[in-house]
């Protein structure tokens, strides 16, 4: 398969933590990307696999892969933290990228 | 701070071609830790990876796409492009130009900069 696959929306309450996952055959082979998105805003890379977070990135991003999963977990969110949030990775039959339908993150 | 600036007609008709173009700033499109890419957005959906040309003019595209679409780069301006012919009211997108970081491991998926995007409407 060549295809991401997200929840369309998760929930967490102010200071929790909380896990966005990812599952596509391609996460086997490839790391995944994630991206926060805010409303009018262009998407912003958050992290890369498990160790490769940009500057500028809180640390309470972080990132972990098993299997055919990728997730994103936020330790301790804040309300900023509210936006869409969209994994991608490379496809493993091409050279081509992939995005997943996206996670909209409610914080309560 | 790098910057990508999109530029290009905010209404295109159906049937003719969609031309955007990403000014880049502060870094060259010709440096070899990085690709440039586009990446659309239709209202209210989900992101759709179109296309990337390497530092040295090699392309990628989107299966879905690649009949109708062209990448190219102009190092003279710092510039590259896109090209999306034929184009319908499927086409209805915010577009995206974004730098992506393939130096260090960080791969072909790292999508590190991006533009503001422009709206681009297809109707006659």
């Amino acid at each position: 398969s060549s295809e991401l696959t997200q929840d369309p929306a998760v929930s967490v309450a102010l200071g929790q933590t909380v896990t966005i996952t990812c599952q596509g055959d391609s996460l086997r082979s490839f790391s995944a990307g994630w991206f926060q998105q805010k409303p009018g805003q262009a998407p912003v890379l958050v992290m890369v696999g498990k160790t490769r977070r940009p500057s500028g990135i809180p640390d309470r991003f972080s990132g972990s892969a098993s299997g055919n999963t990728a997730s994103l977990t936020i330790t301790g969110a804040q309300a900023e933290d509210e936006a869409d949030y969209y994994c991608d990775c490379r496809d493993n039959s091409a050279d081509r990228v992939i995005f997943g339908g996206g996670t909209k993150l409610t914080v309560l | 701070q790098l910057q990508l600036q999109e530029s290009g007609p905010g209404l295109v008709k159906p049937s003719e071609t969609l031309s955007l173009t990403c000014s880049v700033s502060t870094d060259s499109i010709t440096n070899s830790n990085y690709y440039w890419a586009w990446i659309r957005q239709p209202p209210g959906k989900e992101l759709e990876w179109l296309a990337t040309i390497s530092f040295n003019g090699n392309t990628f595209y989107s299966p879905s796409l690649m009949s109708r679409l062209t990448i190219s780069q102009d190092t003279s301006k710092n510039q590259f492009s896109l090209k999306l012919k034929s184009v319908t009211a499927a086409d209805t997108a915010t577009y995206y130009c974004a730098r992506v970081r393939m130096g260090g491991g960080w791969g072909f998926q790292a999508f590190d900069s991006w533009g503001q995007g422009t709206l681009v409407t297809v109707s006659s």
